[in-house]
């Protein structure tokens, strides 16, 4: 399985900020994914970035307000824009494993507070 | 598009005893995957198996196990001789095939499991 690191881990923003979260694979993989997981909830896909190429978002979300970056095979970063306390959530990127296979694996996830 | 349902919130087992937990979907694809996912309190999720619809053989690893079946849309994850380190948040989720690559996972709502003493 591929290696996933996030940060922050987690952090406490003031309303109408930005939070750039960081996600870093220790292996090159294609497909990486952004997920939102809102307290007590299951997991929801904000989008699919894919490297070279603008993400996927899916209904409900825009790139306004979460502007993906993928600059190489290893690494992506969600910005969550002008937040309000409804961002406070779990932020989690999954990726495919080494040898491209189905299987998603995820980071640890960051814990974002908005007040 | 694609639903995932689990029908349980909250389970209870003792250590040591086996339980099931309940997982149907809803697809017009015929070739996907399942998965189940463990979500204990730290957050991390954790992949804890995996079923290609397309094989009629019940996956299995170590003391997990599922019963899949097809027609019914059912994928049910069994646990045997549970365990302290078990209790988390089970999440069933399901996956279109896509070339053989990772896709879209549409998750289910959850089973909180409880393992006691």
């Amino acid at each position: 399985s591929a290696v996933i690191s996030q940060k922050p881990s987690r952090d406490i923003c003031q309303r109408g900020t930005s939070l750039t979260i960081q996600c870093q694979v220790d292996s090159q993989v294609t497909m990486m994914f952004w997920y939102r997981q809102q307290p007590g909830q299951s997991l929801t896909l904000i989008a699919t970035a894919n490297q070279g190429s603008e993400a996927t978002y899916e209904s409900g979300f825009v790139i306004d307000k979460f502007p993906i970056s993928r600059p190489n095979l290893t690494f992506s970063t969600l910005t969550v824009s002008n937040m309000s306390p409804e961002d406070s959530s779990i932020y989690l990127c999954s990726t495919g494993g080494r040898a491209g296979g189905y299987e998603q694996f995820f980071g640890p996830g960051t814990r974002l507070t908005v007040l | 598009a694609q639903t995932v349902t689990q029908s349980q919130p909250e389970m209870s087992v003792q250590e040591a005893e086996t339980v099931t937990l309940s997982c149907t979907y809803d697809t017009s694809e015929n070739n996907y995957y399942l998965f189940w996912y463990k979500q204990p309190p730290s957050r991390q999720m954790i992949l804890v198996i995996r079923q290609e619809a397309y094989k009629q053989q019940n996956a299995t690893e170590n003391r997990f196990s599922v019963n899949f079946q097809k027609a019914a849309k059912s994928f049910s994850l069994k646990i045997s001789d549970s365990q302290l380190g078990d209790t988390a948040m089970y999440f069933c989720a399901f996956m279109p095939f896509n070339t053989g690559t990772a896709s879209k996972l549409t998750f289910g709502t959850g089973t909180r499991l409880q393992v006691t003493l």
